[in-house]
């Protein structure tokens, strides 16, 4: 049984630039968010999705977005890339939203130059 | 006031001895709490979930929640060296299946041989 499966493993942008991660939730659930997590600090929530639908946001700009597909798999899109948007990118999923909690897919590492 | 407060550390014990990590969280509706253990360069992992007052017992783990006192700990007995990770707090926020997970900013753990 699959866990979360998240592409690219690492990825390398410039400032200014345009990047799409992917993300395929674990098997059995419906329901994916994503967080970004920079170093030394805990996992902050971008936004969940839910029926193809973008259920909640976090306190992000609109740089940010996503999508999701009718097979659950969801995409996180990044514009006008920032240093600061240098980071790990965690796709969790669940079927229960999160009552009872989320499995993290293993992240993309995100450095931008 | 963060949502989910931590001290980040480092904690470090010896070898054997018993790791005690402590988490307060804001919102007084929150019905779900979860550790996570993140090692360097890796997605957390979820080691345990409680749902209720008490204590909750899964091997050399024990969590434990107090909602009046808005406390959460996790101790950990008979540390090893393999302990050695940052442990994060995590709260769903929201009700039924539409909730999100926020994280504290993680503990560091230290077991010194």
């Amino acid at each position: 049984d699959a866990g979360v499966t998240q592409s690219p493993t690492h990825l390398i942008k410039t400032r200014g630039q345009q990047v799409t991660l992917r993300c395929s939730p674990k098997s059995g659930h419906d329901t994916v968010s994503w967080y970004q997590q920079a170093l030394g600090q805990g996992p902050q929530f971008i936004f969940q999705y839910y029926e193809e639908e973008e259920r909640q946001r976090g306190n992000f700009p609109d740089r940010f977005s996503g999508h999701q597909f009718p097979n659950y798999s969801s995409e996180l899109n990044v514009n006008a890339l920032l240093l600061g948007d240098s980071a790990l990118y965690l796709c969790a999923s669940s079927n229960t939203g999160a009552l009872r909690g989320y499995t993290f897919g293993s992240g993309t590492r995100l450095t931008v130059v | 006031q963060k949502e989910v407060e931590q001290n980040s550390g480092p904690l470090s014990v010896p070898e054997g001895a018993i790791a005690s990590l402590n988490c307060t969280y804001s919102d007084r509706v929150s019905q779900s709490f979860f550790w996570y253990r993140q090692y360097s360069g890796k997605s957390p992992e979820l080691i345990m979930s409680i749902y209720s007052n008490g204590d909750k017992e899964d091997g050399r783990f024990t969590a434990q929640l107090n909602k009046a006192s808005q406390y959460v700990s996790l101790l950990i007995r008979d540390s090893q060296p393999s302990d050695s990770a940052t442990y994060l707090c995590a709260v769903n926020r929201g009700s039924g299946n539409t909730g999100k997970l926020i994280f504290g900013q993680g503990t560091t753990l230290q077991v010194k041989p």
